[in-house]
C-alpha cells in the first residue's frame, strides 16, 4: 500500500525559499504523476504543479515564476521548492499521487494523498 | 483556466437524509470530474473519479454523475461520518482546479 509523506521547515521566513519533500513508501516513484496541493488557512484547495517520472512538469501560472518540482527516484522523493515567499504562501501543503483510469480517455485523478505539512511564513 | 463552482457552500442536513451537491465548471470538461471528501485536520480523501466511478473502498451510498459541465454528488444515506466537507476537482486541463468547497453539517 502506497504511502505519502511531507516533511520540511514548519517556518520560513518571508523572502526565502520554502523547501518541502514527500517520501514514497511501499511502491515506486518511477511510474505516475506526483503532485503538489497546498490548502491555506480556512480555505479551499489550490494545485500547485505535478511532476511525472520522466521528470516533465507542469505549473500552476499563478505560481509558475516561483515553483520547482523535482524528483529523486534513488531516494524514491520528490520537492517542492517556491520561491520568495510571503504570508500569502502560508498553507498546509499536500503531496500526492495522480493516477488514472482509461476509457477510451485517460480520466486523472489523485487517489492517494500525504497527511500534510503545515508552512507558516512569518519574521 | 477553468472555474469550478459549488452549491450549496455548507448544508445541514441530519443522519439518514439524501444530499445532493452540486459542482459547475466555466466550461465544458466531458468526464474529467473527481469527488473529495475532507474532514477537519486531514488530507482530502478520494471518492469518486471520472465523474461516476467510485474509488475503492468508497461506500456505495455515495454516487457521481453529470457530463459537460454540470455534476452531482449523491449520498443516498447520511451516516455520522459523513459530515465533513466536499471539493469537486477537474482533470480536463491544467491548471487543475477544485471547487471551493461544501460543507455538510448535522442538523
Amino acid at each position: 500500500q502506497v504511502q505519502l509523506q511531507e516533511s520540511g521547515p514548519g517556518l520560513v521566513m518571508p523572502s526565502e525559499t520554502l523547501s518541502l519533500t514527500c517520501t514514497v513508501s511501499g511502491g515506486s516513484i518511477s511510474s505516475y504523476y506526483w503532485s503538489w496541493i497546498r490548502q491555506p488557512p480556512g480555505k479551499g484547495l489550490e494545485w500547485i504543479g505535478y511532476i511525472y517520472y520522466s521528470g516533465s512538469t507542469n505549473y500552476n501560472p499563478s505560481l509558475k515564476s516561483r515553483v520547482t518540482i523535482s524528483l529523486d527516484t534513488s531516494k524514491n522523493q520528490f520537492s517542492l521548492n517556491l520561491t520568495s515567499v510571503t504570508a500569502a504562501d502560508t498553507a498546509v501543503y499536500y503531496c500526492a499521487r495522480v493516477t488514472y483510469y482509461y476509457d477510451i480517455y485517460y480520466y486523472y485523478y489523485m487517489d492517494v494523498w500525504g497527511k500534510g505539512t503545515t508552512v507558516t511564513v512569518s519574521s | 483556466d477553468i472555474q469550478m463552482t459549488q452549491s450549496p457552500s455548507s448544508l445541514s442536513a441530519s443522519v439518514g437524509d439524501r444530499v445532493t451537491i452540486t459542482c459547475r465548471a466555466s466550461q465544458s470538461i466531458s468526464s474529467y470530474l473527481n469527488w473529495y471528501q475532507q474532514k477537519p485536520g486531514k488530507a482530502p480523501n478520494l471518492l469518486v473519479y471520472a465523474a461516476s466511478s467510485l474509488q475503492s473502498g468508497v461506500p456505495s451510498r455515495f454516487s457521481g454523475s453529470g457530463s459537460g459541465t454540470d455534476f452531482t454528488l449523491t449520498i443516498s444515506s447520511l451516516q455520522p461520518e459523513d459530515f465533513a466537507t466536499y471539493y469537486c476537482q477537474q482533470s480536463y486541463s491544467t491548471p487543475y482546479s477544485f471547487g471551493q468547497g461544501t460543507k455538510l453539517e448535522i442538523k
